[in-house]
């Protein structure tokens, strides 16, 4: 196991709802990025965090927002749910030095399984 | 922008013999090159990378992937294949240029199955 933890495991929304998904990082790790996956698909990247600031940003609309917290944890917010965003959501913890991330290996939590009905 | 191919769907091997991941990429310039695998209700697990010098990448669980620079390729291999090999296997690339966040761009899986 990567020591990167998820939360929910599993969750049920209907269209128009909100949800927040939260994820801990690995321990020394400060970067977090988040990728949804849809049924069949590769991860897709939604965005990346690093030092609680928003450091890239997939082609996601913004009702898709996040945090970084100064433990590094992060949360996922999606506002105004449609039946699309139901998806696999991953985060990934990774530790990037002076200058930001680039080459470093991001380490993968189980994922929030979204259903939107 | 960056992209990765996996040409095939589903790969299928007898146990004990070689198997072979193929993946081809694109990117502006020199590209990190990452291979993820996942198993069914999990999330995905670190198996490679590839950042610099020695084409030849050895990873997790007897896994190894070549780079080859002027086919764009970079190909997962295991001399020799486990019924529990059987997985999701992903190919990931992402450039050098700095900013932009550390983005994967990854491919749509390639579904092995090892059979005895």
């Amino acid at each position: 196991e990567t020591g990167v933890t998820q939360s929910p495991t599993h969750l049920i929304k209907t269209r128009g709802q909100q949800v927040t998904l939260r994820c801990s990082s690995q321990s020394g790790h400060n970067t977090v990025s988040w990728y949804q996956q849809a049924l069949g698909q590769g991860p897709q990247f939604i965005f990346q965090y690093y030092r609680e600031e928003e450091n890239g940003r997939g082609n996601f609309p913004p009702r898709f927002s996040g945090l970084q917290f100064p433990n590094y944890s992060s949360e996922l917010n999606v506002n105004a749910l449609e039946l699309d965003d139901s998806a696999l959501y991953l985060c990934a913890s990774s530790l990037a030095l002076a200058g930001g991330p680039t080459q470093e290996t991001q380490y993968f939590g189980p994922g929030t399984r979204l259903l939107v009905l | 922008a960056q992209s990765v191919a996996q040409p095939e769907d589903q790969v299928n091997v007898a146990e004990g013999n070689p198997l072979t991941v193929k993946c081809t990429y694109s990117v502006s310039g020199n590209p990190y090159l990452f291979w993820y695998v996942q198993y069914p209700n999990r999330g995905l697990q670190f198996l490679l990378k590839y950042i610099t010098g020695d084409n030849l990448v050895k990873g997790s669980y007897g896994f190894e992937a070549e780079f080859n620079k002027s086919q764009t390729s970079f190909h997962l291999k295991k001399p020799s294949a486990l019924v529990s090999d059987s997985a999701l296997y992903f190919c990931a690339v992402r450039d050098r240029k700095r900013g932009g966040g550390n983005k994967l761009t990854f491919g749509t899986g390639t579904q092995l199955k090892v059979e005895l």
